[in-house]
């Protein structure tokens, strides 16, 4: 993988229901993958910033996981809420920052 | 509320206009980012500045000149656009230039070019 690919691309679930969706980036050179937040009409909001493989972090409802080996990361929701309706942009982050185009979640009451 | 502050917020300009986008923090960073968006596309990074120094430039065409005055400020300046460059402008800054620092991004400005 050359780029950094993100999938899928929009998700719409329920409120209540847990989902995961995935980054994945090259996997030779890794140094940092990072995870943004990006609601309609606001700007982009740091979720994790991933350095070591088999990291996980955690952030309320909202946790992500690392494998730098085979080059992917996943985010995941637990008890989705219809705030959580946002596009996920997940960036691999080496001599510059490469961007995934990001996964649309939207979360119906 | 953001704390990195980018104005104008939308700008509408021809192709020989000359004009400025501007971005501001204050948190002490060090590192600010110009990026550009197109629709349904990823972020692209266009240029970084590490303590006032322009230290990544990403290929963009001369009609877009960066300018750091001092650590909270950087300027975007604009000059014979294209209509392709018609898009969003997103400014970010870190602790420092260090891999793994997370970045704080503005509203954005939207550009469209006439």
């Amino acid at each position: 993988i050359l780029n950094v690919e993100q999938s899928p691309q929009s998700l719409h679930v329920q409120e209540g229901d847990s989902t995961n969706f995935t980054c994945s980036f090259p996997s030779s050179n890794f140094y940092a993958l990072h995870w943004y937040r990006w609601e309609t009409a606001k700007s982009p909001e740091a979720l994790f910033v991933m350095t070591l493989n088999g990291d996980e972090k955690k952030k309320g409802r909202i946790s992500a996981t690392l494998n730098t080996k085979e080059g992917y990361s996943y985010l995941y929701i637990k008890g989705s809420q219809p705030e959580d309706s946002a596009t996920y942009l997940c960036a691999f982050n080496n001599n510059d920052m490469r961007f995934g185009a990001g996964t649309r979640l939207t979360v119906k009451p | 509320d953001t704390e990195v502050t980018q104005t104008p917020k939308h700008l509408v300009m021809g192709m020989t206009n000359k004009k400025s986008l501007k971005c501001e923090q204050h948190m002490g960073h060090r590192a600010m980012y110009w990026y550009k968006q197109k629709a349904k596309k990823p972020p692209e990074l266009m240029f970084v500045y590490s303590y006032e120094k322009l230290s990544i430039n990403e290929s963009v065409p001369s009609r877009f000149s960066p300018e750091c005055p001092n650590s909270s400020l950087l300027n975007l300046h604009l000059h014979a656009l294209q209509p392709e460059d018609s898009a969003l402008y997103l400014c970010a800054s870190s602790q420092d230039n260090y891999r793994g620092q997370p970045q704080h991004f503005g509203d954005g400005t939207r550009l469209s070019i006439l």
